[in-house]
């Protein structure tokens, strides 16, 4: 199986703070990377997919980005509504994997 | 609208089985793959497998093989997840999730259901 290690757990940041979360591959998996927004008691919902393909509706400030097996999301500057839990996913191979999740909080 | 609606809560028996269903409207449900995704409380999300509901053939994550069936009537366009021989640590919100683009199996999932919490207590 397919390991994505994801980092930070948890990260303290403030509205209008630039923000990145990263996720590491245990091997290739060609970019198919996806971001994912959850809010308590919600289900999630996708960011982006691709590594770095915006899903509709997304605010242009989320940007994804891939450098071979490392993976990063980013928040360029950090509104009310973003401070919920990240998962990034595989959907290379079964099984899909996510990582363990980051927990955006308020500072 | 693309929907999913998935059946509600349930309370269930150590050794007991559960099956929660994923109603699927506003699309050709045979087109596109079903996968479902496991939370359990306070922890992140698990990957359990996918469903073909064209031809009713199933994936599933090495973890929960033989204890879980994935099934679905095209008749209702609705998959079933079926999960045995229930224990404490299986207590946890279920979703039912689509990818986003049709015949995928390597895509992201853009559309979930709202979940079903199974809570499994003596």
């Amino acid at each position: 199986d397919i390991q994505m290690t994801q980092s930070p757990s948890s990260l303290s940041a403030s509205v209008g703070d630039r923000v990145t979360i990263t996720c590491r591959a245990s091997q290739s998996i060609s970019g198919y990377l996806n971001w994912y927004q959850q809010k308590p008691g919600k289900a999630p919902k996708l960011l982006i997919y691709g590594a770095s393909n915006l899903q509709s509706g997304v605010p242009s400030r989320f940007s994804g980005s891939e450098s071979g097996t490392d993976f990063t999301l980013t928040v360029s500057s950090l509104q009310p509504e973003d401070f919920a839990s990240y998962y990034c996913q595989q959907s290379y191979s079964t099984p899909h994997t996510f990582g363990q999740g980051t927990k955006l909080e308020i500072k | 609208q693309v929907q999913l609606v998935q059946s509600g809560a349930e309370v269930k028996k150590p050794g007991a089985s559960v099956k929660v269903s994923c109603k699927a409207s506003g699309y050709t449900f045979t087109s596109y793959y079903m996968h479902w995704v496991r939370q359990a409380p306070g922890q992140g999300l698990e990957w359990m497998g996918i469903i073909n509901p064209s031809d009713g053939s199933a994936t599933y994550a090495q973890k929960f093989q033989g204890r879980v069936a994935m099934t679905r009537d095209t008749s209702t366009s609705t998959v079933y997840l079926e999960l045995s021989s229930l224990r404490s640590e299986d207590t946890a919100v279920f979703y039912c999730a689509r990818p986003r683009l049709s015949n995928s199996y390597y895509n992201a999932m853009d559309v979930w259901g709202q979940g079903t919490t199974v809570t499994v207590s003596s």
